[in-house]
Formats: C-alpha cells, structure tokens, sequence
C-alpha cells in the first residue's frame, strides 16, 4: 500500500466545531489532492496543490479550507462544521503530470451532529 | 469539459467466472490516460489498470484487462477468474477537472462489484 496517511479515520462532531482532518505522505510528491466522497459514493475534487504555499480549489464547491506548508503535510480545515459536511473525505497524491497515478490515503469518515 | 460515465451501479458475478464493468467518457482531447481504481470496503483506494490513449494496445495486469475503443469513447475492465477479494467499488477515472482544468481526476460513479461464492 502507499505511503499516505490520514487522521482520524472516524470522527463525529457536533454543529459549530473546528475540525482539521490530517493528510501526510513520506513518497516526495508535489501534487496532493482532496476529494469529497458522498454517501453515494460520488467522487469529487474540492482541493489541490502543486507544492508547497500552493492550494487551488476543485470543482465541488466547499466551505474548507487547506494548507500546505511542508511538502509532505495537506491538512483540511472546517471552521465551523455542520451536518451537510458529513462525508468521506479521501487526500491522495501524485508525482508528476496529471497521467500519473494517484495514490490515496485510507479516507476519514466525517459525521456532524 | 470532461465527463465519465459508468451505467452499472452493481454487478454480480459468480467466483471464477468473468465480468465486464463498463466505462464511456467525453473528452475533446486526443491524447489522455485513462484509469480505473478500485476501493474495497472501509480500505485504501487502488489503482487497478491505465490506459494510454495513444497506444492501439489494450492494457492488461494480470487478471485485469481493458476493452478501450477511443473513436467510441468507450473503456471497459474485464476481470478474469473473479475472486472474493475482487469485491469492492470500481471507479473509471480521467485526469481532469469536469469544470476544466488538468489537475484532479473526474471519477465516473462507481460499479460496486459482488462475488459470489
């Protein structure tokens, strides 16, 4: 499996609270990626960063926000969650060019109360 | 604009037997890779096949192969010998934005694959 990291794996939080979900990786890559994964399964791009102080967001629409200061680290921060932030949220990460492979993180399962 | 469809929410198969997951996308570009990833229950998500748009030959690993028809915009996976730990969601994967754009992947919705045994 690949060398991508993150916690919590499982986190329930009531309305209001600031969370920051953690995504580290040991591989060197520049690019990282998170993706919102809907009880439906759905995948969609919410974050990305070519590189360090670099940070773009995808096509969904998100309220969090994210951070990359050292290369290996891409936290992802909710300042205030409420219940329609429940979701899987998968970080990934890839070397090079957009061909290249994508290598994800176990995921964290988010529930706000 | 890319889009990628997948039209089988849930395919069964029976253990050993084989399975085709189907895969069509929309793309306006000529050369591209193509990907299916798969994401086992509560597990890390995988890649399992890539595709080179620009290569005539289909790509195969293992059990794992592809039925890529570019003019049609068609890529489906075909598994072999189906085992019970092929069971898992398979995603067909573009890298690119559907709002544009070439980082990130546009996944298609997700085939969830039973093997029964």
């Amino acid at each position: 499996e690949a060398d991508i990291y993150q916690t919590p794996r499982y986190l329930v939080i009531g309305t209001g609270k600031k969370i920051t979900l953690e995504c580290s990786q040991t591989m060197g890559h520049d690019k990282m990626y998170w993706y919102q994964q809907d009880p439906g399964m759905e995948l969609h791009l919410i974050h990305y960063s070519y590189g360090v102080n670099s940070t773009e967001k995808g096509d969904l629409s998100s309220e969090s926000t994210v951070s990359r200061i050292r290369t290996e680290h891409f936290p992802l921060t909710l300042e205030s969650a409420r219940p329609s932030h429940t979701s899987q949220y998968l970080c990934a990460s890839s070397e090079g060019p957009a061909q290249e492979t994508q290598y994800f993180g176990p995921g964290t399962r988010l529930l706000v109360l | 604009a890319q889009t990628v469809t997948q039209s089988q929410p849930e395919m069964s198969v029976q253990e050993a037997e084989t399975v085709t997951l189907s895969c069509t996308y929309d793309t306006s570009e000529s050369d591209y890779y193509l990907f299916w990833y798969k994401q086992p229950p509560s597990r890390q998500m995988i890649l399992v096949i890539r595709q080179e748009a620009y290569k005539q030959q289909n790509a195969t690993e293992n059990r794992f192969s592809v039925n890529f028809q570019k003019a049609a915009k068609s890529f489906s996976l075909k598994i072999s010998d189906s085992q019970l730990g092929d069971a898992a969601m398979y995603f067909c994967a573009y890298p690119g934005r559907s709002g544009g754009g070439a980082d990130g992947l546009t996944f298609g919705k997700g085939t969830h694959l039973i093997i029964q045994p």
